[in-house]
Order: structure tokens, then sequence, then C-alpha cells
């Protein structure tokens, strides 16, 4: 099977403009759930969806924002970007059964905001 | 919610020997503990986990043990290798959510 897609792998926005990523989870996947890495503070959970609903959702603004579709691919949104921002945002696809499910992640898109 | 502590922060051990890298974490609902190789430029790449009704789980030269009663859990790697070094990091999550709290990360150097 094909891994974990993002889209695009690099991007450069300037503060106050707004981002959308892109991810393909791996087929027969159902989960996604989007992370923040970056030196400082490490890798931080944002949000995750299932069913195209969000399940679990970290402790970012309002300004980050996801959604799923219908072929469980998934965008998330930044919108009114701050030099804060900057960070690789990776993304992970699971399966959904009764147990936590192993997170597979994506190679990661690299946001950087001037 | 959960937090996950890690440690060492960087580790350095020749060729052929042993390293342990050691995680504690807060809240004992947690059940899942993966452990993730990130090699430079790279995605995090799972390489064991654990659940908590199992105290050890071993995959060739890698190993995770966990004690439940403590809260801490460590991997082991043996007979190391130049192809080991990366930055590790560890992580936790309760049942039924996938999202994980990671550590802060270990960065993994072997010495030929």
């Amino acid at each position: 099977k094909a891994g974990v897609t993002q889209t695009p792998r690099y991007l450069i926005k300037t503060r106050g403009q707004q981002v959308t990523l892109s991810c393909s989870p791996i087929s027969g996947h159902r989960s996604v759930s989007w992370y923040q890495q970056t030196p400082g503070q490490g890798l931080q959970f944002l949000f995750e969806y299932f069913s195209e609903t969000q399940r679990n959702k970290g402790n970012f603004p309002g300004r980050f924002s996801g959604r799923q579709f219908s072929n469980s691919r998934s965008e998330m949104n930044v919108s009114t970007l701050e030099l804060g921002d900057s960070a690789l945002y990776l993304c992970a696809s699971s399966l959904v059964g009764e147990l936590t499910d192993t997170q597979y992640f994506g190679p990661g898109t690299r946001l950087t905001v001037l | 919610g959960e937090n996950v502590e890690q440690h060492p922060s960087t580790l350095s051990v020749q060729e052929g020997d042993s390293a342990v890298i050691k995680c504690t974490y807060s809240d004992s609902a947690s059940n899942y503990f993966p452990w993730y190789k990130q090699e430079l430029g790279k995605r995090p790449q799972l390489i064991i986990d654990i659940r908590s009704n199992v105290g050890e789980k071993k995959d060739q030269r890698i190993a995770v043990t966990l004690n439940k009663t403590a809260k801490h859990f460590s991997l082991h790697i043996t007979e190391t290798q130049p192809e080991d070094s990366a930055v590790y990091f560890c992580a936790a999550s309760k049942p039924g959510a996938n999202n994980l709290f990671f550590g802060t990360g270990t960065r993994l150097t072997v010495i030929p």
C-alpha cells in the first residue's frame, strides 16, 4: 500500500496570509491526525478527524482548523499566519478499531512564515 | 492532560553498545505507548509499541518495557549500529483516542 502523502512539501507565506495543507491517508485508514513539530515545542497534537468529524482537538487557537472528506483525505487551514506558525506540519493516518490505533506519519509540510 | 517526560535529551554510544531511553507519563488512563524514530529531514517512523496489558515487547535488537505502577516505559536498543543514529520520540495515548502526547525526543549518536 502507498504511504501517507502530504502536499505541498514546502510552503513560504507572509504574516497575515492563510494556508491550506492536504493529507491523503493510507488506503483503508479512516482517521487522520495532525501534529505541529517545532524545535522549541516538539511534536504537538492539533486535531483528529474521523468520518468527516473532528473527534479530538489539541490546545491550539481557532486560527487552526481542519476538515475531512468522504474519501478520508484531510485538509488543515491556518488563517492570519504568525511568525510562530513556522513549523513542520505532520499528518498521521490510522485504522479505527476498538484499540488505540497505530499511527503512520506522512513526510510533512514545511511551512515558513516571513 | 497527559504529560510525557523523556530522558536523556542526547545520548552517545559506541557501536555495539546498548542504548536506553526512558519516559514517564502522568495520566494513569494512558494505555498505548509507541516509539518513533526520526532521521534528519524525514518523517517519524514507528519502531515499536506496547499496550498496557503487556510488560515487555521485543523485536530483534529493540525492546520496550512498561511499568504501569510507576508510570514509566523504556526503549532498549542492543548492538547499536551507526544507522541507529536519529532522534527517538516516546509517546502516550488514552484508549480510543488517536492523539499522541510526545516526549521531547532523544538524539542518539552511535559512534563507529
